[in-house]
């Protein structure tokens, strides 16, 4: 099945620089790979997702690339400020298996002041 | 957009009691449910995924007859946790597809507390 490795566990930014979050993926059949922030006790939200049909998407502060021959794709988030703070996870969606979503081990995101 | 209800949001229940845990899709049908269970600071981890109508498809290492999983309805999938010890203490999230694939919609989440 797929597996998903996120990279740093951990990271710690001053406000206002940038924040690069990497994952690896070990199904070349994934082809949808979405993040998301979670804050404590709540539910997961989508900040951006990408499809295997494209090299990278941007929305405003955020960005992701994708590099389907390496399979590993990253999240970049500029100008951070304190209310970015959370854990922040990537998934892959393999369409076999019931098009189910394998997270990454997330990665908790400080911006501080 | 889509929403997902999921109730109760917290629970305290104990030993060897069952509790039921219920997802609904309030402006969606919600062809397939996937059941997620997370301990305090990991991931999610997948725990089953069910399809409406069908039997649910369990993860490895997964209890079939731990963890109840009905998906009766486009709009209803239900999660019983069944004889509940502490070690079930966790995190339980529903996240659904509708039948258009468009997304997934998580629910806001179950605090299961077994004492």
């Amino acid at each position: 099945g797929e597996n998903v490795e996120q990279h740093p566990s951990t990271l710690s930014v001053q406000e206002g620089d940038s924040a690069v979050i990497k994952c690896t993926y070990s199904d070349s059949a994934s082809n949808y790979f979405p993040w998301y922030k979670q804050e404590l006790g709540k539910r997961p939200q989508l900040i951006i997702d990408i499809r295997s049909n494209v090299g990278e998407k941007k929305d405003q502060r955020i960005a992701v690339t994708l590099n389907k021959t390496a399979k590993h794709f990253s999240l970049h988030i500029t100008e951070t400020q304190p209310e970015d703070s959370a854990v922040y996870f990537c998934a892959a969606r393999t369409t076999g298996g019931g098009n189910k979503l394998t997270f990454g081990t997330g990665t908790q995101l400080k911006v501080e002041l | 957009g889509a929403v997902v209800s999921q109730h109760p949001s917290r629970v305290i229940c104990k030993s060897g009691t069952s509790v039921k845990i219920e997802c609904r899709s309030l402006d969606f049908q919600a062809t397939t449910m996937f059941w997620y269970r997370q301990f305090p600071k990991q991931s999610l981890m997948l725990m089953a995924t069910s399809n409406e109508g069908s039997k649910a498809t369990y993860e490895q290492g997964v209890e079939k007859d731990k963890f109840l999983i009905n998906h009766a309805s486009l709009t209803l999938s239900t999660l019983t946790v069944t004889s509940a010890h502490p070690e079930d203490s966790s995190f339980y999230i529903c996240s659904a597809r509708d039948q258009g694939g468009l997304g997934y919609t998580f629910g806001s989440g179950t605090r299961l507390t077994v004492v």
